[in-house]
């Protein structure tokens, strides 16, 4: 089991341009869940999906953020345009959607806006 | 609104005492409870889980109690051991679903050798 596979690992960019992050969940999960990390507020839910569908995107910070899943085993995250308090430590994580299945996260990207 | 507060950023144990991490919620629907760990460069794993139907579960050196009066939960470690260096982060939800979590700032434990 490769556990949840995020891409970039260190995404640094300018403000202004697009940012795309990428997650393939565990095989066979279907739910996906897209997290910030920030020092003041810990670990925000920004969007999750159940079988490929948005359920809950409530969290997503404001219209520059949208999030994609075009099928069972991928899913982005694009921030356009990026500002530097978009800065934050990205994570993505899988789980089964039924019963206590607990979450399984990526190893996250960490976003730079300068 | 932080509905689930971890109120020490950080806390340092020798190896072999007690770590005791504590985490305040505001929700009182809140019903199932997580902690996970977190080292760095690598996304937090989880570590132990208890129902508002129990006040404590025990996992090995692992225990969490749960004090729905107080709305209070604290995560035991036992003995410390420097592999226990890590960032716990506390969660809650209203039912087992993992789509409504809400995680706490998380607190920084050091087991110093």
């Amino acid at each position: 089991d490769a556990g949840v596979i995020q891409s970039p690992r260190h995404e640094v960019t300018e403000m202004g341009q697009e940012v795309t992050l990428r997650c393939k969940p565990i095989s066979g999960h279907n739910s996906l869940f897209w997290y910030r990390q920030t020092m003041m507020r810990g670990l925000e839910l920004l969007i999750y999906f159940n079988n490929n569908v948005p359920i809950d995107d409530s969290g997503m910070p404001e219209d520059r953020f949208s999030a994609k899943m075009p099928n069972a085993s991928f899913s982005t995250l694009k921030i356009q345009p990026s500002e530097p308090r978009d800065s934050a430590v990205y994570f993505c994580a899988s789980s089964f959607s039924y019963g206590n299945s607990p979450l399984h996260f990526g190893n996250g990207t960490r976003l730079t806006v300068t | 609104d932080q509905q689930v507060k971890q109120n020490s950023p950080s806390l340092s144990v020798q190896e072999g005492r007690i770590s005791i991490l504590n985490c305040d919620y505001t929700n009182s629907m809140f019903d199932y409870f997580l902690w996970y760990k977190k080292y760095p460069a690598e996304g937090p794993t989880f570590l132990i889980s208890i129902s508002s139907i129990k006040d404590k579960n025990e996992d090995g050196r692992f225990t969490v109690f749960l004090n729905k009066s107080a709305k209070h939960l604290s995560l035991h470690i036992v003995p410390s051991q420097p592999g226990d260096s890590a960032v716990y982060f506390c969660a809650a939800s209203v039912g087992t679903g993992a789509n409504n979590l809400f995680f706490g700032t998380g607190t920084r434990l050091t087991v110093i050798p």
